[in-house]
C-alpha cells in the first residue's frame, strides 16, 4: 500500500532557487497537509487543504505556495529559498479533521537544504 | 509558554524497564490528544490516541489530566525496539487545523 508519497527525497537548492515538492496519496483523504521540522522542533504548519480546490495557511506559510486541484495530488511550491527553509517537510493526510481523532498519515519527508 | 511542552531527554532505560513520559499543554480548549512515535530520519507515526478515561495498548498506557493540563505515555517492559523519540501531539478550536506537536522526547533502551 503506498499511503502518502513525497518527492524528491533529499534535495539541494541554491539561494533564489525554486522547486516544488511533491505529495500524493492513495487512500482518497479529503485532508492534507505540509508540515516542516527543523532540528530538536516540533513539527510546524505549513498549509493545509480540506479537500479539492480548497487550500489554506497553517502557522508558517511564507514563502510557500500550495494547489490542491486533485484529490490525489498537494504539491509545495518554494519560491526563491533561502536558507531558513532548510528544514525536513513532510505531507501528510486523514480523511477526516485533526479534531475528529482521526489517524493523520505521513510520507517519508523531504530533506532540503539551502546553500 | 509554549502549546505543548515535553522534556526532550534523553531516556537512556535497560531493557525490560518501566519508563514514563510527561506533556503539559496550555490551552485549556485543547480537544484531541495523541502520542505519535518518531524513529531516527523517519515520519511520526501514530503510536496511540489519549483518553480522558486513559487508554491501554500493550505494553503502553497513556493517561490525560485535563484538570492539570496533562498527558502521560508509560512504557512496561521497554524492548530495544521501542528505541525512538516519542511525540506529544495536542489539537483545539484555536489551532485550526494545525496539531501541535511537541520537540518530542528521546527514548534510547540498552541491552
Amino acid at each position: 500500500n503506498a499511503g502518502v508519497t513525497q518527492t524528491p527525497k533529499f534535495r539541494i537548492l541554491k539561494i533564489g532557487q525554486s522547486m516544488t515538492l511533491q505529495c500524493t496519496q492513495d487512500m482518497n483523504h479529503n485532508y492534507m497537509y505540509w508540515y516542516r521540522q527543523d532540528p530538536g522542533m516540533g513539527l510546524k504548519l505549513i498549509y493545509y487543504s480540506v479537500g479539492a480546490g480548497i487550500t489554506d495557511k497553517g502557522e508558517v506559510p511564507n514563502g510557500y505556495n500550495v494547489s490542491r486541484s486533485t484529490t490525489e495530488d498537494f504539491p509545495l511550491r518554494l519560491e526563491l529559498a533561502a536558507p531558513s527553509q532548510t528544514s525536513v517537510y513532510f505531507c501528510a493526510s486523514s480523511l477526516l479533521g485533526p479534531n475528529s481523532g482521526n489517524t493523520i498519515y505521513f510520507g517519508e519527508g523531504s530533506w532540503l537544504t539551502v546553500v | 509558554r509554549k502549546e505543548v511542552e515535553q522534556d526532550p531527554g534523553p531516556f537512556n532505560v535497560p531493557e525490560g524497564a518501566t519508563v514514563a513520559f510527561n506533556c503539559t499543554y496550555s490551552n485549556s480548549a485543547s480537544q484531541s490528544f495523541f502520542w505519535y512515535r518518531q524513529d531516527c530520519r523517519k515520519e511520526p507515526k501514530l503510536l496511540m490516541s489519549v483518553y480522558s478515561s486513559g487508554n491501554e495498548d500493550g505494553r503502553f498506557t497513556a493517561q490525560l489530566n485535563r484538570a492539570s493540563q496533562y498527558i502521560s505515555l508509560l512504557i512496561r517492559d521497554s524492548k530495544l525496539s521501542d528505541s525512538a523519540t516519542y511525540l506529544c501531539v495536542v489539537t483545539n478550536s484555536n489551532s485550526g487545523y494545525a496539531l501541535n506537536f511537541g520537540k518530542g522526547t528521546s527514548l534510547l533502551v540498552t541491552p
